[in-house]
């Protein structure tokens, strides 16, 4: 069984338009967060989520809006979408605190066009 | 703020011989430290961490990290690889304070030859 899955693996889309990126952890853990990947393969975080509580907001556009509906998942939501939203976005889920392994899923391909 | 750097962007080494990727961290406060690994088109693995404790820490695959405090390093080793070893090597720190998100460096591209 995947620990971490997201849907879909790869999106390409136009400019303007909005969509949605799933992420799912049978891992019971209680804790969920979104990286996004750029072109360069820098990794930065951009939300955390905690009992389906928003932890972490890391100046992420407004465009950009997680949605937490059980501790199992989060999908992110984005509107509008720029050519500079290209990327592999990653959801990762830990049981909790700094020193427990974050478990990564495959990632999502976003291309804007 | 807390900062991660990674002072290779790429080492290519030969199969069978030694290799050290080198990360260097900032931070005044504790932190714990990773080493993820990802190979092509996949999603990140975990080699290895340092939360206390020993300052030599073993992994998987075969590699070992030091943490040296007083160098704010935590260099990453391999005596031996193999052409399986090529992939991406990200060095991050955590900071429980911070609802546990990881800082990652800029990553180092491993690449064996044979």
């Amino acid at each position: 069984d995947t620990a971490v899955s997201q849907t879909p693996k790869y999106l390409v889309t136009q400019m303007g338009n909005d969509k949605s990126i799933k992420c799912e952890q049978n891992l019971g853990h209680d804790t969920m967060y979104w990286y996004k990947q750029d072109s360069k393969k820098f990794l930065k975080i951009m939300f955390s989520y905690n009992n389906k509580e928003l932890i972490i907001n890391e100046t992420v556009p407004n465009r950009f809006s997680p949605k937490s509906p059980d501790k199992a998942h989060l999908n992110l939501h984005i509107n509008s979408l720029e050519l500079g939203d290209s990327a592999v976005y990653f959801c990762a889920s830990t049981m909790g605190g700094g020193n427990h392994e974050q478990f990564f899923g495959p990632g999502t391909r976003l291309t804007v066009l | 703020a807390q900062s991660v750097t990674q002072l290779d962007s790429q080492v290519p080494v030969f199969e069978e011989a030694p290799v050290e990727l080198r990360c260097n961290y900032s931070s005044s406060v504790s932190v714990y430290l990773f080493w993820y690994v990802q190979y092509p088109n996949q999603g990140l693995q975990l080699l290895l961490k340092y939360l206390s404790g020993s300052t030599l820490v073993k992994g998987i695959n075969g590699f070992e990290a030091e943490f040296n405090k007083s160098q704010t390093s935590f260099h990453l080793r391999k005596p031996s690889v193999h052409i399986s070893d090529t992939a991406e090597y990200f060095c991050a720190v955590s900071d429980f304070n911070q609802g546990g998100k990881l800082i990652f460096g800029q990553g180092t591209e491993l690449s064996v030859k044979p």
